[in-house]
C-alpha cells in the first residue's frame, strides 16, 4: 500500500528557479524523509524531519512538515542542472518498514 | 567506500528460471532490505533482515526467498521467475533498522520474458 503520494508527478523548470514538490501521507508517522534518485541509480538520503519538527534546512533544501494536514513539502532553491532527478518521500509506520511515494520527476532546463 | 554493492546490474530470465541477486555492504550495518521499484510506484519492501540471523517478510514477499548469509551479505532468490517480477531491485541497509538514513545499492534491472 502506498502511504506517501508526491505531487506533482513531474516538474520542469529553468535553471536558477526554485522547485517545490509535495508529499501527502495517510497515517501517523515518527518521521518523514526525502530521497533523490538519479536516473539508473539508487536512492540517496537527503533530509529527515521528525514528527515534532515543522521545518528543516540543509543547504539549498528546505523541508516543511504539517502533521495536521499530513503533508510535507521539499523546496530546492536556486536549482541547478545536477538537481535533475526523481525525488521520493518516505514515511515510517513501524520499525524496518518505510512506506514510499511514487516520486516527483524534476527536470532542470539549462 | 563501496557502501552497498549489488550484482548483477542487469539480468534477463526466461519464465520459470531461477536466480539469486547478491548484495553486500561494508558499513557494518545491522539491518538490510530488499525492495522492488516499478514504474509509477514507490519502492515496495520485499523482505528485510533486522540483524544477522533474522529475516522477515515485507509488503510483497510472494515468489521470493532471502538469506542473510552473514552480517555483510543479504541475497534475494527467485525460484521460478514470472513476468510480474520484471522490475528494478534495490538492496539497502542501515545501522539499526530504525528506518532512518537508509543507504541503497545501485540496483539490478531484471527482465523476465
Amino acid at each position: 500500500s502506498q502511504q506517501g503520494e508526491e505531487d506533482p508527478q513531474a516538474l520542469s523548470i529553468q535553471e536558477g528557479e526554485n522547485a517545490t514538490m509535495n508529499c501527502s501521507y495517510k497515517t501517523s508517522i515518527n518521521n518523514l524523509q526525502w530521497y533523490r534518485q538519479n536516473s539508473g541509480r539508487g536512492l540517496v538520503h537527503l533530509i529527515l524531519i521528525r514528527s515534532n519538527e515543522r521545518e528543516k534546512h540543509s543547504g539549498r533544501l528546505r523541508v516543511t512538515l504539517d502533521t495536521s494536514k499530513k503533508s510535507s513539502s521539499l523546496l530546492i532553491t536556486a536549482s541547478r542542472a545536477a538537481d535533475t532527478a526523481s525525488y521520493f518521500c518516505a514515511t515510517d509506520t513501524s520499525n524496518y518498514q518505510l512506506i514510499w511515494g511514487a516520486g516527483t520527476k524534476l527536470i532542470i532546463k539549462p | 567506500n563501496a557502501g552497498v554493492t549489488q550484482t548483477p546490474k542487469f539480468q534477463v530470465l526466461k519464465t520459470g528460471q531461477s536466480m539469486t541477486l547478491q548484495c553486500a555492504q561494508d558499513m557494518n550495518h545491522n539491518s538490510m532490505y530488499w525492495y522492488r521499484q516499478d514504474p509509477g510506484m514507490g519502492l515496495r519492501l520485499i523482505y528485510y533482515s533486522a540483524s544477522e540471523g533474522t529475516t522477515d517478510k515485507g509488503e510483497v514477499p510472494n515468489g521470493y526467498n532471502v538469506s542473510r548469509l552473514n552480517k555483510r551479505e543479504f541475497s534475494l532468490r527467485l525460484e521460478s521467475a514470472a513476468p510480474s517480477q520484471t522490475s528494478v531491485y534495490f538492496c539497502a541497509s542501515n545501522l539499526d533498522g530504525s528506518t532512518r538514513l537508509v543507504t541503497f545499492g545501485s540496483g539490478t534491472r531484471l527482465t523476465v520474458v
